[in-house]
């Protein structure tokens, strides 16, 4: 069955610092793997998706992730944290062969202090 | 478009009321969903319905009765619900069952808070 693990359910940074959120897969198939961004009171917004073209992947406002098998990651970051990126972020899975819907981790809430 | 959208935004509504809740796209997806989420958790699956037939309930108690009138709209109708019920009910949508990597798409969610 395929499923994410995000270990910690907050991180907390500088303004201006390295953000760094962890992800890791289980998956028996080659999996597809997303980060969405879900700010208070809103909906999830897609960040970023690996679908096995690039290893690294870029995504919306200035974050990006990189898939690594041997790991059994998809770890986010962004260089510099910003206020404004402060919210909730979930990796999901899904997996060719297996269940079309997304599977998600549990999240990883970011606090960003100035 | 690449646009889900939910009405209302917001719904406060007594144990014994009927309401429903809407969800709409325009992008051609054939997968449209029903999410539940509390407060710092993440989104729960409901519903699915693939080419406008339910393909999977989630075990969901029946005062929650979903509803696909046509492929660009989905619809939850609520009926004595209870307090524990109250949560951001999220629609989402993606293009069908044989594309897994395509993402979904969310709106921004109904509000619910059963009173």
């Amino acid at each position: 069955a395929q499923s994410v693990t995000q270990l910690g359910s907050h991180v907390s940074v500088s303004e201006g610092a390295l953000v760094l959120l962890r992800c890791n897969y289980s998956s028996s198939v080659p999996p597809y793997l997303f980060w969405y961004v879900q700010y208070p009171n809103q909906g999830l917004q897609l960040l970023l998706k690996y679908t096995s073209a690039a290893t690294l992947v870029k995504g919306i406002n200035g974050f990006e992730a990189e898939f690594k098998k041997s790991e059994t990651s998809f770890h986010l970051t962004k260089p510099s944290a910003h206020m404004r990126d402060a919210a909730e972020y979930f990796c999901a899975v899904r997996s060719l062969g297996g269940s079309y819907i997304p599977t998600f981790g549990r999240g990883t809430s970011l606090i960003v202090h100035p | 478009d690449t646009e889900v959208t939910q009405t209302p935004k917001h719904l406060v509504m007594g144990m014994t009321n009927k309401k429903s809740l809407k969800c709409e796209q325009h992008m051609g997806h054939r997968a449209m969903y029903w999410y539940k989420q509390k407060a710092k958790k993440p989104p729960e699956l409901m519903f699915v319905y693939s080419y406008e037939k339910l393909s999977i309930n989630e075990s969901v108690p029946s005062r929650f009765s979903p509803e696909c009138p046509n492929s660009s709209l989905l619809n939850l109708h609520l009926h004595a619900l209870q307090p524990e019920d109250s949560a951001l009910y999220l629609c989402a949508s993606s293009q069908g069952s044989g594309t897994p990597v395509a993402e979904a798409f969310f709106g921004q969610g109904t509000r619910l808070t059963v009173v």
